[in-house]
Formats: structure tokens, C-alpha cells, sequence
């Protein structure tokens, strides 16, 4: 069965660390977003990606960065962990058209000290 | 942006109630409006896609309306079950991008 897989699960890293959530979906989906959930904020958008070579900011962007080298990855990198950005990230995926729901992963908890 | 706004923010139900929740979201360019329903430690599950105005759908025990007109959709459960405790996101698409509501957070007390 096609899935959409996040990992790690959990993630503790230092202030100042690069760290790289991996996201990786099987469902051949043009589509790819990476997430950050908050109290308070819901779901606010960080980057997305319409197709190979293709990523685009989103709302929350400022220190992340994404790369899609292929259909099925889109990792999501913290260049310089900062408290703030401890939060839970759901990776999701969709074929390209609205009339479709999003596919969401597992989501990672990253926890920055 | 569009803002796409839920309530209540929360609500508690006992066993065999029935309940409504709303999702309002700005009429004009309308595309799509999403409802997800999301279990505490798992991810958002799709529940409904909506397209058209006065479309209803219907999963189960679970219907949602959809007025694109005024700029509404309504979430309905009948005979509430404690497995219905969830959080219910609702999202429409905004430039390029997908806007979530805060979500309705559910709880039914058996």
C-alpha cells in the first residue's frame, strides 16, 4: 500500500544544530508540504513543492530550507536550530489538485534545547 | 490570505448526542473546502472534499453542508460515539497553499 513516512519520530538536538527531518511518500504525488503545528496557531504552512526542482515558501519559511531532487523526498532542514522552532512538523502530499484531500505522515516532534 | 476560521474551539458532548461545528471561510474565488478529522497523536485524516454549492456529503454518522455563497460549511455527527473524540480541521485552498482552520476539538464522554 502506498504511504507517506516521516522520520525520526522524535528529535532532540542542541540550539545551533543543522537538523534534517526526512519525508518520503510513495503515493507518486506531484505535490509535497512540510507543516509546523503550534498551540494556538494550528497548521501553518513552511515550504512546498509542486514537483522535481520545484519548492516554494510558505508562511512560517524563515529559517528552513527544502530540497526535492526526486518525486518521493522532500526533507525539510533547520539550518541553525532555534528554540522557537520547537514544534511538531506533519509532512503531507496530494496529486496536484484541490478537489483531492492531503495525505499527511506521522508528523516528527522536534524538541530544541 | 484567506483566513479560514472554526467554532467552537472546543466542545464536549456525552454519548449519543448529536452536534454541529462550523468552518466559515471568505466566499469569493471559491475552489474547495476541506474537512480532516485528527485523533490526539496521529495525523490529519481527509474526511470530505466539497466542490459544489449546497453539496452534502456524507461518511457513516457524519454529514457536512457546504454554502459557498455565504462562505460556510457544517460538520454534523449523530449519535456521538467516544470514538468521534477528535480534533475536525477544516481547510480551502489560497494561493497555492492550503489554509487549516485552528480545528474543533471534540470530546465525547461515554
Amino acid at each position: 500500500d502506498a504511504e507517506i513516512t516521516q522520520s525520526p519520530r522524535h528529535k532532540i538536538t542542541e540550539t545551533g544544530r543543522q537538523v534534517t527531518l526526512a519525508c518520503h511518500q510513495t503515493w507518486n504525488h506531484n505535490n509535497m508540504f512540510w507543516y509546523r503545528q503550534d498551540l494556538g496557531h494550528g497548521l501553518r504552512l513552511i515550504h512546498y513543492s509542486y514537483g522535481v526542482q520545484d519548492t516554494n515558501k510558505g508562511e512560517v519559511s524563515d529559517g528552513y530550507s527544502v530540497s526535492r531532487s526526486n518525486t518521493e523526498d522532500l526533507p525539510l532542514t533547520l539550518e541553525s536550530a532555534a528554540s522557537s522552532q520547537t514544534s511538531v512538523y506533519f509532512c503531507a502530499s496530494s496529486p496536484g489538485s484541490y478537489s483531492r484531500g492531503y495525505t499527511f505522515g506521522s508528523g516528527t516532534r522536534l524538541t530544541v534545547v | 490570505i484567506l483566513n479560514v476560521e472554526q467554532s467552537p474551539q472546543s466542545l464536549h458532548v456525552q454519548e449519543g448526542d448529536s452536534t454541529n461545528f462550523t468552518c466559515s471561510f471568505p466566499s469569493s474565488n471559491f475552489y474547495a473546502l476541506h474537512w480532516y478529522r485528527w485523533e490526539t497523536a496521529k495525523s490529519p485524516k481527509a474526511l470530505f472534499v466539497m466542490t459544489l454549492n449546497g453539496d452534502e456529503k456524507k461518511k457513516g454518522r457524519i454529514s457536512a453542508t457546504l454554502n459557498t455563497k455565504e462562505g460556510y460549511s457544517y460538520l454534523y455527527i449523530k449519535g456521538s460515539q467516544p470514538e468521534d473524540s477528535a480534533t475536525y480541521l477544516c481547510a480551502a485552498p489560497s494561493n497555492n497553499d492550503m489554509r487549516f482552520g485552528a480545528g474543533t476539538r471534540l470530546t465525547v464522554k461515554p
